[in-house]
């Protein structure tokens, strides 16, 4: 079964800082991996994904993510944080069986940026 | 881009009551929706897959009799939830997916926060 790890609940950084927001999945086969953004009270955001290609991804926002197949890792980061990133992050997973597989989460991180 | 919708955005309902919640997407059709729910502070947890003009699937532990999910067509799904009780409220989150390729991401609607007293 497929699942998803992000080992930190909570990710603080400095204003003009980088930011790394960690995630590790399982899953048989090559990986769709995925990273949103939400807002309080609000849906989901979709920031980038890693189908296939180059394992440096780049998404909305400044944000970009690579891929990492040996580490089985996809780490999201951004260069220089802004205090509008603060949100909650979540990394997901998909395995490319057919179109209609539903997404596996993980938990989440919150990511606060501090002026 | 692709959108998805979500009608009503927030609820407040008696305990026993029915609510029904829609996941409509916009611009596009979608063979397959997913209804996700989320408590405070946690990750989203798919509840059902629900499949234009069949049944849904439900994950384990989902009552399916509690949650009635209905993709009567290809850009509405709905979710009822039925004599809701207090354990009931959470964050509701539909996602819709816009066609056959597994290369297309899932467009998620803003949820709909329903609160049972």
């Amino acid at each position: 079964a497929q699942s998803v790890a992000q080992p930190e609940d909570q990710v603080n950084v400095a204003e003009g800082n980088p930011l790394t927001v960690k995630c590790t999945y399982s899953v048989s086969g090559n990986p769709y991996l995925f990273w949103y953004v939400q807002y309080p009270n609000r849906g989901l955001q979709f920031l980038l994904k890693y189908i296939t290609g180059d394992n440096l991804v780049k998404g909305s926002y400044g944000f970009e993510a690579e891929f990492n197949k040996s580490q089985t890792s996809f780490h999201l980061k951004k260069p220089s944080a802004l205090v509008s990133d603060s949100a909650l992050y979540f990394c997901a997973v998909r395995e490319p069986i057919s179109g209609n597989t539903p997404l596996v989460f993980g938990k989440g991180t919150r990511l606060s940026v501090i002026a | 881009g692709a959108v998805v919708s979500q009608h009503p955005s927030r609820v407040i309902c008696k305990s026993g009551t029915s609510v029904k919640i829609e996941c409509r997407s916009l611009d596009f059709q979608a063979t397959t929706m997913f209804w996700y729910r989320q408590f405070p502070k946690q990750s989203l947890m798919l509840m059902a897959t629900s499949n234009e003009g069949s049944k849904a699937t439900y994950e384990q532990g989902v009552e399916k009799d509690k949650f009635l999910i209905n993709h009567a067509s290809l850009t509405l799904s709905t979710l009822t939830v039925t004599s809701a009780h207090p354990e009931d409220s959470s964050f509701y989150i539909c996602s819709a997916h816009n066609g056959g390729s597994s290369y297309n991401e899932q467009f998620f609607g803003p949820g709909t926060r329903l609160t049972v007293l």
